[in-house]
C-alpha cells in the first residue's frame, strides 16, 4: 500500500501525559499537512511542511503542540500535557506541489486520541 | 460566520436517486475546490478536484463550481448504499485546505 500511513490508529491517555503521533506520507510527496477533526466537524488545519521546513502554523496549534519532519520524510506531532479538549482525530495528508497550482491532498486514516 | 458553509444533513435518499450536495463560501481567494468522502472513523478520501468554474465529471460524480456565486456542488447519479458517508467540501487558496462541516448522506436500499 503506497498511501499515507499513520501510527498509532488509536491512543488513549490520561490528562497531563505527553503523546506522539507519526505520519508517513506518500513517498514522492514533498508537502505534509496535519489537521484535527472533532466529531461532526470538518478537519481543521494545524500545520504544514514543505520538505523539512515548517512553513505555516495555525493559531489552533498551541505551545503544547510541536511538529517535526526531519529529513523531509516522515513527520511527528507531539502534544505535551494533554487536556480533555485535545480529544479528536488527528489527520495527516500529503501532496506534491505542482508549480503554483493547488495541491491534491491525500489523507491517511488518522489517529484517534482520547484524553481521559 | 464560517468561511465555508455546508448543510450537515442528514440527507436520506432511496437507492438510485440523484443526490445534490452543496457548499457556499465567502473567501474570494479560494481557487481550488475539492470534494472528499469520509466513512465513519476513517480518513477523508479525495473524490473530485476542480480549479475553474464549470463542470467536471468522473463516473457517477459531477462537480460544479460557480465562482461568481461562491457556490459549489457535487452531484451523485444512481446513488448506491455504498455511497452512504459524510461528504466534505474543501477549498484551497494555495496552502492549507479549509473544509465545510460535512453533509451526512444515507442511501437506503
Amino acid at each position: 500500500d503506497t498511501g499515507v500511513s499513520q501510527d498509532p490508529r488509536h491512543k488513549i491517555t490520561k490528562r497531563g501525559q505527553n503523546v506522539t503521533f507519526r505520519c508517513d506520507p506518500i513517498s514522492e510527496h514533498n508537502r505534509l499537512y496535519w489537521y484535527r477533526q472533532t466529531l461532526g466537524q470538518g478537519p481543521e488545519f494545524l500545520t504544514y511542511f514543505q520538505n523539512e521546513a515548517q512553513l505555516e502554523k495555525s493559531r489552533l496549534l498551541s505551545d503544547r503542540f510541536s511538529a517535526e519532519r526531519p529529513k523531509g520524510s516522515f513527520s511527528t506531532l507531539e502534544i505535551q500535557r494533554t487536556e480533555q479538549g485535545d480529544s479528536a482525530m488527528y489527520l495527516c495528508a500529503s501532496s506534491q506541489t505542482s508549480g503554483g497550482k493547488g495541491d491534491e491532498q491525500f489523507f491517511g486514516p488518522g489517529t484517534r486520541l482520547t484524553v481521559l | 460566520q464560517k468561511e465555508v458553509e455546508q448543510d450537515p444533513g442528514p440527507l436520506s435518499v432511496p437507492e438510485g436517486a440523484i443526490v445534490s450536495l452543496n457548499c457556499t463560501y465567502s473567501n474570494s481567494a479560494f481557487q481550488y475546490f475539492m470534494w472528499y468522502r469520509q466513512y465513519s472513523r476513517k480518513g477523508p478520501e479525495l473524490l473530485m478536484y476542480t480549479y475553474s468554474s464549470g463542470n467536471k465529471e468522473d463516473g457517477r460524480f459531477t462537480a460544479q463550481v460557480d465562482k461568481s456565486s461562491k457556490y459549489i456542488s457535487l452531484f451523485i447519479r444512481d446513488s448506491q448504499p455504498s455511497d452512504s458517508a459524510t461528504y466534505l467540501c474543501a477549498m484551497d487558496a494555495g496552502n492549507m485546505l479549509t473544509f465545510g462541516g460535512g453533509t451526512r448522506l444515507m442511501v437506503k436500499p
